[in-house]
């Protein structure tokens, strides 16, 4: 089973700053998706950004980047210029590639890092 | 854009009551999730369906039923609820085709509090 860790349960930035969620994940398998999500307070979660693990070129989204390296098993987030509306509970999570029905699409999330920016 | 509806934003139940949560999508999606959200332990899957009437347990199924007779609908039935199943709920669902990108798509979530 894969398991997803995010070490840092908060993390706190000023507007315009630039900070930088940690994400490690466990895994035997070779093809994955990997996945950024977005849960503003009160509010629906979103997807951020996605990064599949054939690429080797880092998924980027606006002001949100990754740095995804695969023989580390590490998909970091960096969020550029930071807005107050970034403020948000933002989890990773990890989806394996598979071709049965009944197991295509499952995701496994992270405890999640809660990002406060402050003016 | 994307549609995933839950029937309620916030409930309130006592303890041995069933409990259904409803989830509807308006994309067509074949999956559809249905997730437990605590802090500090992220979302754990309860329950995953990826066609009408097929349902795949999770992580965490103990407790919990699920029903899917229509494409679109995908209920969560708490058979006899116990204040450890107070929680946030969060409906998922996603289409199957390679070209979807495998992206999830969420419902705004249930606060259920079971007294």
């Amino acid at each position: 089973a894969q398991t997803v860790t995010q070490s840092q349960p908060e993390m706190s930035v000023q507007e315009a700053e630039t900070v930088t969620l940690s994400c490690t994940y466990d895994t035997s398998e070779n093809n994955y998706y990997l996945f950024w999500y977005k849960q503003p307070p009160s509010r629906q979660m979103i997807l951020v950004i996605r990064q599949e693990a054939y690429k080797q070129q880092n998924a980027t989204e606006n002001r949100f980047s990754v740095n995804f390296q695969k023989a580390a098993k590490s998909f970091s987030l960096k969020i550029s210029d930071s807005q107050l509306g970034d403020t948000a509970m933002y989890f990773c999570a990890f989806m394996k590639h598979a071709r049965r029905a009944d197991s295509w699409g499952k995701f496994q999330f992270g405890a999640g890092t809660q990002v406060v920016v402050t003016p | 854009d994307v549609k995933v509806t839950q029937s309620s934003r916030y409930l309130v139940k006592r303890t041995g009551e069933k409990v259904f949560l409803e989830c509807v999508q308006d994309m067509d999606h074949e999956n559809m999730f249905w997730y437990r959200q605590d802090p500090g332990l992220g979302l754990r899957l309860i329950y995953f369906s990826y066609d009408v009437k097929m349902k795949e347990k999770g992580d965490i199924p103990e407790g919990y039923s699920v029903s899917r007779e229509k494409k679109e609908r995908f209920s969560l039935i708490l058979e006899s609820a116990s204040t450890n199943q107070t929680s946030m709920y969060l409906c998922a669902s996603s289409h199957r085709l390679a070209t979807s990108k495998n992206i999830q798509y969420f419902g705004a979530g249930t606060r259920l509090s079971v007294l």
